[in-house]
C-alpha cells in the first residue's frame, strides 16, 4: 500500500518568516494531493490541495509544490502569523476516495 | 449547515465494555469514513463507506465494525474495548469519486 512520510515532526518559525514542510510518497498511481491544518481539539481542515496535472498551486501565504517524477510535495507557508500554529497533515489519494496521511508536523510561530 | 456532526465528543470505558459512535453528515455525500489519530502516526483509515448500503475495511479495521445506516449517517462499533483502542476517533465524508474529506470535530475515546 501507499507509505507516505512527512518531515520536520516538529517546525518553530518566528512571526513573518516562511515554513516548509515536505511529504515524500511511495505510489506512483497517487494523483491528489491536499494538505491539512488542524487546530487544537478540532478535526483537520483541508487548506489546500494539487493534482498530479499541475505542479504548484498557490492560494494567499499558502502554496503547495509537486515533484512527481521524484515523488514528493511540499507545503510552503510564507509570512507566517500566530493563528498559522497548528498541526498540519500531507496525504495523498490514487483516484479512489481514500487518503493515505501523514505523520504530520507541529508548527508553531513564534512572537 | 453543520457539516459532520459526530456524537459523543469525549467518551470514558472500562476494559470490555462496548460503544457505538455516532456520525452523521448534511453534505449529501456519499462517501464516509472513520479514522483513528494517535500521536506520531497521523491518521489511518478504520472502514469506509463508498457508497450507502457498502462498506470496506481499511489500514486497521480489527477490533470494530461499522454500519452505514442511511446516507446520511455512518456509526462505529467497539463491541469488546481495549486499552489499545484508546484514541481520538474521527469521522469524514467526501462526493463520490473525490478524496476531498471533510471532517468532524472528533471524538477521544479513553479506555481503562
Amino acid at each position: 500500500g501507499e507509505n507516505v512520510e512527512q518531515h520536520p515532526s516538529t517546525l518553530s518559525v518566528q512571526e513573518g518568516d516562511s515554513a516548509v514542510i515536505k511529504c515524500t510518497y511511495s505510489d506512483s498511481a497517487s494523483n491528489y494531493f491536499p494538505w491539512y491544518k488542524q487546530e487544537l481539539g478540532k478535526g483537520p481542515q483541508l487548506i489546500i490541495d494539487i493534482r498530479s496535472n499541475v505542479g504548484e498551486k498557490k492560494d494567499q501565504r499558502i502554496a503547495v509544490t509537486l515533484n512527481k517524477t521524484a515523488k514528493h510535495f511540499s507545503l510552503h507557508i510564507t509570512e507566517t502569523q500566530p493563528e498559522d500554529s497548528a498541526v498540519y497533515f500531507c496525504a495523498t489519494s490514487g483516484g479512489g476516495n481514500k487518503l493515505t496521511f501523514g505523520t504530520g508536523t507541529q508548527l508553531k510561530v513564534e512572537l | 449547515n453543520a457539516g459532520v456532526t459526530q456524537t459523543p465528543k469525549f467518551q470514558v470505558l472500562k476494559t470490555g465494555q462496548s460503544m457505538t459512535l455516532q456520525c452523521a453528515q448534511d453534505m449529501n455525500h456519499n462517501s464516509m469514513y472513520w479514522y483513528r489519530q494517535d500521536p506520531g502516526m497521523g491518521l489511518r483509515l478504520i472502514y469506509y463507506s463508498a457508497s450507502e448500503g457498502t462498506t470496506d475495511k481499511g489500514e486497521v479495521p480489527n477490533g470494530y465494525n461499522v454500519s452505514r445506516l442511511n446516507k446520511r449517517e455512518f456509526s462505529l462499533r467497539l463491541e469488546s474495548a481495549a486499552p489499545s483502542q484508546t484514541s481520538v476517533y474521527f469521522c469524514a465524508s467526501s462526493e463520490s469519486g473525490r478524496a476531498e474529506a471533510f471532517f468532524g470535530q472528533g471524538t477521544r475515546l479513553t479506555v481503562v
